[in-house]
């Protein structure tokens, strides 16, 4: 079946520590998406890429950064510079640009 | 930049009542997509509306696309406990960071 796989479910790190979640999709989309998932806040766009090697910065991209070097992966790190990295991330894919997203299962973090 | 409002962000029901969610638009959209997402889950994707004034059935769900294309409404009726979760509508402009702006979604609790 096709699909997008975040890996891991739930992550746990120390405050300082760099961290990265895995997103890889075979369903030969272009473009993928990070979000960040708070309470009450929706869903905020961090990064995205439209074709491989090529990025944008989103709504809420300070302290992340990501790669799009394979069209399947597009991980996400999320640095020490984030002051609040505790939340639900959602990495999408979709066929083009502004067309419905397929999203994952999402990778909830908790930075202590 | 674009903003999409959504309302009401919490509605209570009982079981068998009806459940509308609003979305507004600053500006005009391109097509409007509307996605569910379960508690403790990731957002799907329910549909599409492109068309000024379409109306869109799933069952019990209908969905409307207003005349201006800025405006847009999900309508359930006789809401099953199945329907419980939030109701996201994300508006496509063509333009902007990633084409998609979503509002921060309606919860539905339903009482039984």
């Amino acid at each position: 079946d096709g699909g997008i796989t975040q890996s891991p479910k739930y992550l746990f790190r120390k405050e300082g520590q760099n961290v990265t979640l895995s997103c890889e999709q075979n369903l030969n989309h272009d473009a993928m998406y990070w979000y960040r998932q708070d309470p009450g806040q929706g869903l905020r766009l961090i990064y995205y890429s439209q074709i491989v090697n090529d990025f944008q910065k989103g709504d809420i991209a300070e302290g992340y950064s990501v790669s799009r070097e394979k069209k399947e992966s597009f991980p996400l790190t999320v640095t020490s510079a984030q002051k609040n990295p505790t939340a639900f991330y959602l990495c999408a894919s979709s066929a083009t640009q502004g067309s419905p997203l397929h999203f994952g299962n999402g990778t909830r973090l908790t930075v202590t | 930049g674009q903003q999409v409002m959504q309302i009401p962000q919490y509605q209570h029901v009982q079981e068998g009542e009806d459940f509308t969610t609003y979305c507004n638009s600053s500006t005009t959209l391109s097509n409007i997509q509307w996605y569910k997402q379960r508690p403790g889950g990731h957002p799907v994707f329910l549909i599409q509306l492109v068309k000024s004034g379409e109306v869109k059935k799933q069952k019990r769900l209908t969905f409307q696309f207003g005349e201006a294309k800025k405006n847009s409404s999900l309508h359930i009726t006789a809401t099953q406990t199945t329907d419980v979760g939030t109701y996201f509508c994300a508006g496509a402009s063509g333009g902007g960071a990633d084409g998609l702006t979503f509002g921060k979604g309606t919860h539905l609790i339903i009482q039984p």
